[in-house]
């Protein structure tokens, strides 16, 4: 069974700061996709950026790009130039491709406030 | 455009009681997932529908736990004889397309949610 652990409950940054969200994942999967999503205060959750596996180029989006380390099966989300907008809970997570129709598995998440 | 949309908002459910969630999808998307999100923790799969075809129900808690979509669009959550420990917030979420057109990473755009509280 694969598992997504993220051991940060809870991070804060200040604002035009530079702040690095860790996940962890444990899988026997060759093949996967790595997400990270947005819950926002009452509102949906969103995707920030994904990572295909067998890429070895981090994937980048804006100010948001990812550190991914297969072998140590570890994903890190890095915000460059925080914003208060990004304040919100941050999930990590994982889908693997042999035998499955796409559903995700999310870590518990990462509460990130950004301070003025 | 809409976005996915769920209702109601907020369920409150005695013990025993059976409550109904809804979801509607983004218009034209084929894949549903069901999720659940308890209390300080990420969400949970439950449920996949790929149209009206429930390919997935690995994640469903018990047998007390229904889903369907019949006509391939609107889905509803269905729990009956709820129990406290049902108390969750239960996401939908829909994306383009299945696993066979190849849509299997595509993005899944989330609802706002159903928050059941069970007494």
């Amino acid at each position: 069974a694969q598992t997504v652990t993220q051991s940060q409950p809870e991070m804060s940054v200040q604002e035009a700061e530079t702040v690095t969200l860790s996940c962890t994942y444990d899988t026997s999967e060759n093949n996967y996709y790595l997400f990270w999503y947005k819950q926002p205060p009452s509102r949906q959750m969103i995707l920030v950026i994904r990572q295909e596996a067998y890429k070895q180029q981090n994937a980048t989006e804006n100010r948001f790009s990812v550190n991914f380390q297969k072998a140590a099966k570890s994903f890190s989300l890095k915000i460059s130039d925080s914003q208060l907008g990004d304040t919100a809970m941050y999930f990590c997570a994982f889908m693997k491709l042999r035998g499955s129709q796409g559903n995700l598995i999310f870590g518990k998440g990462t509460k990130l406030s950004v301070k003025p | 455009g809409a976005g996915v949309s769920q209702s109601p908002r907020y369920k409150v459910a005695k013990r025993g009681q059976d409550v109904a969630l809804r979801c509607d999808p983004i218009s034209g998307h084929v894949s549903l997932f069901w999720y659940q999100q308890a209390l300080g923790q990420g969400p949970e799969f439950l449920t996949y529908f790929q149209n009206e075809a429930q390919l997935d129900k690995s994640g469903l808690p018990s047998d007390r736990f229904f889903a369907e979509r019949p006509e391939g669009s609107v889905s509803t959550l269905k729990i009956q004889r709820t129990q406290q420990e049902d108390s969750a917030v239960y996401l939908c979420a829909s994306s383009p397309r299945g696993r066979e057109a190849g849509g299997i990473q595509e993005t899944q755009y989330f609802g706002p949610g159903t928050r059941l509280l069970v007494l």
